[in-house]
């Protein structure tokens, strides 16, 4: 089993969709968790780091349920720009130093 | 923000010769970088974590002898792909860890990446 799993997509949405991909991690020790962005041929970016508590920035909300393993991203009010393929992240292995991706999920935002 | 610099950027080469690839943080010192391959529609997987003065750390899976790593200084790390094959071609990515940042991967920037071709 992968150590972080994400529907590969693709989600092709309308501009002003809102959007949401799941993503689910086999290590429960596992502390810290992230979205990143990561455009066609180029390198990831941080989006945002995900909290137990939940946590909002401007049109994107992430969610922690560590019970299940489970984390979520949420895109309100999609624009064009939003297309792009977006990693899970958990920091795992050995130690936990090290930042474990997933294989993505790529999303398509159409006039 | 912190920038984090690869060189070149692309790269094609000829079947059994070598390739290298730097790695330079530009405004902070790094002891620690890490060296991601990333093949079309996969994701990236960690090749190596690379410690400023001392051995790099590989993962499970990838040889030392070929994917050869030097972390000389607190700036720069390289990667040297030898007698590259075309199976090597993939999209390498390089990430430093700030020293301020102590142990925290939270503070981990990435380069831009070095698309590797080899004929």
């Amino acid at each position: 089993r992968k150590e972080v799993e994400q529907d590969p997509g693709p989600f092709n949405v309308p501009e002003g969709a809102t959007v949401a991909f799941n993503c689910t991690y086999s290590n429960s020790a596992s502390q810290s968790f992230f979205w990143y962005r990561q455009d066609c041929r180029k390198e990831p970016k941080l989006l945002m780091s995900v909290y137990s508590s939940g946590n909002e920035d401007g049109r994107f909300t992430a969610q922690l349920n560590r019970a299940s393993q489970y984390i979520s991203l949420l895109i309100r009010d999609s624009k064009l720009s939003d297309s792009a393929t977006y990693l899970c992240v958990v920091r795992g292995g050995t130690g936990f130093q090290k930042l474990v991706f997933g294989t993505g999920t790529r999303l398509l935002v159409s006039p | 923000g912190a920038v984090v610099s690869q060189h070149p950027s692309w790269v094609i080469c000829k079947s059994g010769t070598s390739v290298k690839i730097e790695c330079r943080s530009l405004d902070f010192q790094a002891t620690t970088m890490f060296w991601y391959r990333q093949f079309p529609k996969q994701s990236l997987m960690l090749m190596a974590t690379s410690n400023e003065g001392s051995k790099a750390t590989y993962e499970q899976g990838v040889e030392k002898d070929k994917f050869l790593i030097n972390h000389a200084s607190l700036t720069l790390s390289t990667l040297t792909v030898t007698s590259a094959h075309p199976e090597d071609s993939s999209f390498y990515i390089c990430s430093a860890r700030d020293r301020a940042s102590g142990t925290s991967t939270d503070t981990q920037y990435f380069g831009p990446g070095t698309r590797l071709t080899v004929l």
